[in-house]
């Protein structure tokens, strides 16, 4: 498809287990974007890439959060120890340029992750 | 923290037109205003954005004040299917890294009844 995918929807881990959340951009997209998403609020923002480099990682709750795209396309977001409070929607996002202020950017539908 | 400040929810009748406002009284000059809106159990979607003209696009059109301190959104004839979280954002210029960075606030629920 031509949107943005992100896999699994829906995941289910057990505290303490390490997650994996993949997103594919839009092809030839340059910016990449992940977003926390808890239920009831707006997304906050964890982390960008621009094409292979990760330029800004402010957003990351913790250390047991890391992302990566080491091929300016797929990203991977790890998630290790899951605690409960990770329980939320985590979105992926990319857009066209970098650095052009007037670029929309395009959502995937979301990884529902739930930690029990 | 979010630079808008948007009401929490609003009603608008099936047809009528939908206004959904919008403050940013700290806008910098060379920050845009972005709409987006997020339906249930979707990713948000793109809707429209602006300097300080007014823009109409196929899906609603942006009023920007002459300040640039507040905006409204105007969803012409709203249908059931614009039920949904409306999230006004001004887009952080180019600083660091995050260039075009989206920093959401808490959005305007707006349900659509027939």
């Amino acid at each position: 498809g031509a949107g943005v995918s992100q896999s699994p929807r829906y995941k289910v881990a057990k505290r303490g287990q390490d997650v994996a959340l993949r997103c594919d951009p839009i092809s030839g997209h340059v910016s990449l974007f992940w977003y926390q998403q808890a239920l009831g609020q707006g997304p906050e923002f964890l982390t960008y890439f621009q094409n292979e480099a990760q330029l800004d990682k402010s957003g990351l709750p913790s250390d047991r959060f890391f992302a990566e795209r080491p091929e300016g396309s797929v990203s991977t977001l790890k998630i290790q120890r899951t605690q409960q409070e990770d329980s939320a929607v985590y979105l992926c996002a990319s857009s066209l340029r970098q650095g052009a202020l007037n670029t929309e950017a395009f959502f995937g539908q979301g990884t529902r992750l739930t930690v029990v | 923290d979010a630079k808008t400040t948007q009401p929490p929810s609003m009603d608008c009748a099936e047809g009528r037109a939908a206004n959904l406002p919008c403050n940013h009284s700290t806008i910098s000059g060379n920050e845009y205003v972005y709409w987006y809106r997020q339906i249930h159990s979707q990713g948000p979607q793109y809707i429209i954005h602006g300097l300080k003209n007014n823009e109409t696009n196929e899906m609603a059109s942006l009023i920007i004040t002459e300040d640039r301190k507040s905006s409204t959104l105007i969803l012409p004839h709203a249908t059931l299917r614009d039920t949904a979280v409306y999230y006004c954002i001004v887009r952080v210029g180019n600083y660091g890294g995050s260039q075009g960075n989206l920093i959401f606030g808490k959005g305007t629920k707006l349900s659509v009844k027939p």
